[in-house]
């Protein structure tokens, strides 16, 4: 599996201001994804970031509000835009290594816990 | 669109005892994966299910998957404080464009008294 490390683990931000969080992988995977879990609540993806092209957003979630870069095979950022208090999440990404598996097993990153104010 | 429903949602049961999580799903898929989560941390991968009638056993916890039901199981057995978590099962759409996207059920807290 791979080792998955999130920058900050946890922040907490004023309403209106933006924070970018980074997902940093040891090792080259194939895709990479990012997941809000809201308080006592389920994991939604919000995209795919895509190495080299625009991310694929889910429905819901747009790049104004979710802008995400992923500039290689082992990094990615996810920025929360003009942040609300709804927006108050643990906020995680997760892979899939590189290599064919029947499973496509994703693998999550620690998260990074946002309070907005 | 695929959907997942998990049950029960809570779940507190006495040291010893055994129980079963139920997770089923709406839409054709042959990928179903369990997942941990202890409070304020991620999700540690416990399960792979990938056919009909896999059936994984790691410790006091066994998984299982019936296609055609669109249904998997998490049977806890003699269950120990240890055990005490969320768990969450997630679903893949069948093999092809977007089968990487899991959806998740809302997950089963448990919680072991001794």
């Amino acid at each position: 599996s791979a080792v998955i490390s999130q920058k900050p683990s946890r922040d907490i931000c004023q309403r209106g201001t933006s924070l970018t969080i980074q997902c940093q992988v040891d090792s080259q995977v194939t895709m990479m994804f990012w997941y809000r879990q809201q308080p006592g609540q389920s994991l939604t993806l919000i995209a795919t970031a895509n190495q080299g092209s625009e991310a694929t957003y889910e429905s819901g979630f747009v790049i104004d509000k979710f802008p995400i870069s992923r500039p290689n095979l082992t990094f990615s950022t996810l920025t929360v835009s003009n942040m609300s208090p709804e927006d108050s999440s643990i906020y995680l990404c997760s892979v899939k290594p590189l290599g064919f598996r029947p499973s496509n097993e994703q693998f999550f990153g620690p998260g990074t816990r946002l309070t907005v104010l | 669109e695929l959907k997942v429903e998990q049950n029960p949602l809570f779940l507190s049961m006495q040291e010893g005892k055994n129980y079963t999580i139920y997770c089923n799903y709406s839409t054709t898929s042959d990928r179903l994966y369990w997942y941990r989560q202890d409070p304020g941390k991620s999700l540690e991968s416990l399960f792979v299910l990938l056919s009909n009638g896999a059936v994984k056993q790691e410790g006091r916890l066994m998984a299982s998957l019936d296609t055609k039901a669109r249904l998997s199981t998490l049977h806890i057995t003699a269950a120990v404080h240890d055990l005490s978590a969320t768990y969450f099962c997630a679903v893949a759409p069948i093999s092809g464009a977007g089968s990487y996207q899991l959806t998740f059920g809302k997950g089963t807290k448990l919680s072991v008294i001794p």
